[in-house]
């Protein structure tokens, strides 16, 4: 599992509520990603970061927002969310090329 | 837009049979390829990769072909077992460390 956690695991929320989900890794690597897994679209790049304060935008970035104050962690915020956001939301880390990820987040937008 | 374009959405194999699934992609910056294994309710797990200065790469039972001037990759799993069954997905590497995704080919492998 590459010493990826996320936390919550599942989580249901209601429209318009914030939600933050959390990515914690305990190697240490620059790199560190959400994505987000849709039936029909494989996974999309929300956002990334290269090191401590140092993030970017992905493929499907609108309606989200990232931190990363610390190397091991790298939160995820909606900070109103839609049903559109009901999706299972996966972080990575990346170890030279290869790109490994952590369990998952079942989201639920009601 | 899709990057990276995969099919067959479904798959079913007789045990011992060989599984392909086929990738194809447009932009020539991509400069590696992974396949991605994931069962239910778990993460993706890396199952082999391979850069594009090399036509084909084995790794077991698992072997990627890949064709350069096609722009098209593919993943061969022989002898094909139940424990195979899952959904694959390949990807490719761009710029800025983004991964982007076939849509996944359900892979059910019958004993």
């Amino acid at each position: 599992d590459a010493g990826i956690t996320q936390s919550p695991r599942h989580k249901v929320t209601e429209t318009g509520t914030p939600v933050t989900l959390r990515c914690h890794q305990t190697e240490n690597h620059r790199y560190m990603y959400w994505y987000r897994q849709d039936p029909g679209h494989g996974l999309r790049l929300i956002h990334y970061s290269y090191g401590v304060k140092d993030t970017d935008k992905g493929e499907v970035s609108d309606g989200y927002s990232v931190s990363r104050s610390k190397t091991e962690d790298f939160l995820l915020t909606l900070e109103s969310a839609t049903s559109s956001q009901t999706s299972v939301y996966f972080c990575a880390i990346r170890d030279v090329y290869e790109q490994y990820f952590g369990p998952g987040t079942r989201l639920t937008v009601t | 837009q899709q990057q990276v374009k995969q099919s067959p959405q479904s798959l079913i194999v007789q045990k011992g049979g060989i599984s392909i699934i086929n990738c194809a992609y447009e932009n020539t910056a991509f400069d590696y390829f992974p396949w991605y294994q994931q069962f239910p309710g778990k993460g993706p797990a890396l199952l082999i990769a391979i850069r594009p200065d090399v036509s084909e790469k084995k790794e077991g039972r698992f072997t990627i072909s890949f064709n350069k001037s096609a722009k098209q990759f593919s993943l061969h799993i022989m002898d094909s077992q139940p424990g195979d069954s899952a959904t694959y997905f390949c990807a490719a590497l761009g710029g800025a460390n983004n991964l982007f995704f076939g849509t996944g080919t359900r892979l059910t492998v019958i004993p």
